[in-house]
């Protein structure tokens, strides 16, 4: 069965600090995601990593993916107040399945204070 | 471009009551999913709607849960009788289709409370 951890599941960080999530995946999958959640919010989709070795970085994020390790990391550079969100990855639970169909770890709860 | 649309947006109910959700996908979506998301969790996938078949059931307790898409384009999703864990937000998404490179939108969610 599919598992997918992610650690840590709270974050405090501050203002101009770097700081990486970690999301580990017990079988192989050929597609991994991270998501925003804002309180009462939906899913904002961050980033899509879809082979070995995928990099994305958009802003202050950065999204790395190691099939081999079944290990992605979103490293954040720099933190600023309006990151504070709650992180989730997610991964593929069928080989060329929908996007939609997936297993989402726990979350973790980022709070970037000044 | 319209996002997915989800009503009501909060419910508050009885355990052993019935319940009801609605969702209508983004225009031209074949694919809709519901998740279900218990405070401090992740969301869990309950089904997956390709035009109006299911494509994938397996973690939808059917017993009490039920879902539809008749017409290929709205849902409606279930709780017959609830029970006080169905406490959740239960979330739709949809995509235009079912290749790995087809991003899913999720809606904002109809948070239930089963007292």
């Amino acid at each position: 069965e599919l598992k997918v951890e992610q650690n840590p599941l709270f974050l405090s960080m501050q203002e101009g600090k770097n700081y990486t999530i970690y999301c580990n995946y017990s079988t192989t999958s050929d597609r991994l995601y991270w998501y925003r959640q804002d309180p009462g919010k939906s899913l904002e989709s961050l980033f899509v990593l879809l082979s070995n070795g995928a990099v994305k970085q958009e802003g202050r994020l950065m999204a790395s993916l190691d099939t081999k390790a079944r290990l992605s990391t979103l490293h954040i550079t720099a933190a600023v107040h309006d990151l504070s969100a709650t992180y989730f990855c997610a991964v593929g639970r069928d080989y060329g399945g929908s996007q939609g169909n997936l297993i989402f770890g726990k979350g973790t709860k980022l709070s970037v204070k000044p | 471009e319209a996002g997915v649309a989800q009503s009501p947006r909060y419910k508050i109910i009885e355990k052993r009551q019935s319940v009801a959700f609605w969702c209508n996908p983004i225009s031209g979506h074949a694919t809709l999913y519901w998740y279900q998301q218990i405070l401090g969790q992740g969301p869990k996938l309950l089904i997956q709607f390709q035009n109006n078949g299911v494509v994938d059931d397996s973690q939808l307790p059917k017993d009490r849960f039920s879902a539809e898409r008749l017409k290929g384009v709205d849902s409606t999703l279930k709780i017959q009788p609830a029970k006080l864990e169905d406490s959740a937000v239960y979330l739709c998404a949809s995509s235009v289709g079912q290749g790995i490179r087809t991003e899913a939108f999720f809606g904002q969610g109809t948070r239930l409370t089963v007292v």
